[in-house]
């Protein structure tokens, strides 16, 4: 079974420049995350899709971050205009639909980089 | 004061140690607790899976939460080299939210 496929790896930009990231989920897994992970913490849920619906975009700072579920499947997290405190690892993860003992399957990351 | 607490590390040890690793957290209405395992540049993977107070074994791995003293640990038995990694507790109510501990960064000795 595949699994959560994550690109860019590595991504170099400079501030206030714009960032795509693209996340490819397990087959069949309705529920989608995108997680901030700073150097040293543990990941921060940034937006949780279950199917093309948002669950919880509490945490996602929206005036600089969007993100989208295509069709339900796909998804890709923007920022734009990235600032220096955006580096960090963001990863995605995906699961069967959420309850109490859903396991979450997480991609590799990206690492962000803002210079 | 954070949700979820957790001692960084690092923590060394030889191989063939008892790891006693160690979470605290905040939220009386956390009913739900996981161990996940983070290998440098690679995503988190579960561990361990519990729900509410108790303990639950995994071949090497011990899980145990003490909802009294709102204490969560992981004990790793006769540890590998293969088990050096970072590992991070986790919890949420039921709800959608996992809240992460920072994570403990592990290194077991040959």
């Amino acid at each position: 079974e595949a699994g959560v496929a994550q690109s860019p790896r590595y991504k170099i930009i400079e501030k206030r420049q714009s960032v795509a990231f693209w996340c490819n989920p397990i087959s069949g897994h309705a529920t989608l995350y995108w997680y901030q992970q700073i150097l040293g913490q543990g990941p921060k849920l940034l937006i949780q899709f279950q199917n093309n619906g948002v669950v919880d975009d509490s945490q996602l700072p929206k005036d600089r971050f969007s993100a989208e579920r295509l069709k339900g499947v796909d998804s890709t997290l923007k920022i734009q205009p990235a600032k220096l405190e955006d580096s960090a690892v963001y990863l995605c993860a995906s699961s069967l639909p959420f309850s109490r003992g859903t396991e979450a399957f997480f991609g590799q990351g990206t690492r962000l980089t803002v210079v | 004061q954070k949700e979820v607490e957790q001692d960084p590390g690092p923590l060394s040890v030889p191989e063939g140690a008892i790891v006693s690793l160690n979470c605290t957290y905040s939220n009386s209405a956390f009913q739900y607790f996981m161990w996940y395992r983070q290998y440098s540049r690679k995503g988190p993977e579960l561990l361990m899976y519990t729900y509410s107070s108790g303990n639950k074994e995994d071949g090497r791995f011990t899980a145990q939460v003490d909802k009294s003293s709102k204490y969560i640990s992981l004990f790793i038995r006769d540890s590998q080299p293969s088990d050096s990694a970072t590992y991070l507790c986790a919890t949420h109510t039921g709800g959608f939210k996992t809240i992460f501990g920072a994570g403990t960064r592990l290194f077991v000795k040959a």
